[in-house]
């Protein structure tokens, strides 16, 4: 069964970077179709950030211009999003969720979410 | 960008009811429709897949058409479980995106 799970830090400095993790467990990686982030600001909607494919392309919600930046490391079984130059407004719930097969065009499993708070 | 329109943002209904959800994407996305649902602090789950597939462990209840543009999350008959935000999300293009949800809540 495919697990994935959320880490990083609840709260950041406006200015700076954001940056979680999600690790995946009872699955490699490297087999994954597509990997994504997506987020949540509190009382909204569902916000797509971008997604990393198996081959190494990356797609980037153009909203968010070249402040994301999503990668994988296979030594820990883990991908990552980094988020440049945050503000009040990047405040949001983060999940990380997964396209497994590649005959597939959807996201499960889901992890199930990080809060992460921008503020001094 | 493929835009995906979603109607109406809330709804009230009660169990028992027929509930009808829609989404209208800006151009053809041939069946790269999915639905999602998600109760208050938790993760969303999938319900629909590519339009019409339902995925396992969801109840027959819940179902999907597409018409065109145009796609459709039924719920045949509101359980009190049901009660949740509703989304769907197009994957046509590898710039995905989502509706903007639809509430339903109690009449």
């Amino acid at each position: 069964q495919v697990q994935l799970q959320e880490s990083g830090p609840g709260q950041v400095k406006p200015s700076e970077t954001l940056s979680l993790n999600c690790a995946v467990s009872g699955y490699s990686i490297n087999n994954g179709y597509y990997w994504g982030w997506i987020r949540q600001s509190p009382g909204k909607g569902l916000e797509w950030l971008g997604s990393i494919y198996h081959s190494g392309n990356t797609y980037y919600n153009p909203s968010l211009k070249s402040r994301v930046t999503i990668s994988v490391d296979t030594s820990r079984n883990q991908f990552s999003l980094k988020l440049t130059s945050v503000t009040a407004a990047d405040t949001s719930i983060y999940f990380c969720a997964a396209c497994i097969r590649s005959q597939d065009f959807w996201f499960d499993p889901w992890g199930q979410g990080i809060l992460v708070t921008v503020s001094s | 960008d493929i835009q995906v329109t979603q109607s109406p943002s809330s709804l009230s209904a009660s169990v028992g009811d027929r509930v009808t959800i829609t989404c209208r994407a800006s151009q053809i996305i041939s069946s790269r429709l999915n639905w999602y649902q998600q109760k208050s602090g938790t993760a969303p789950k999938l319900l629909i897949f590519a339009a019409s597939g339902l995925q396992s462990g969801v109840p027959s209840r819940f179902s999907g058409s597409e018409s065109g543009t145009n796609f459709t999350l039924t719920i045949s008959s509101l359980q009190p479980e049901d009660f949740a935000t509703y989304y769907c999300q197009q994957t046509f293009s590898p710039f995905l995106s989502f509706g903007g949800g639809t509430k339903v809540d109690i009449k």
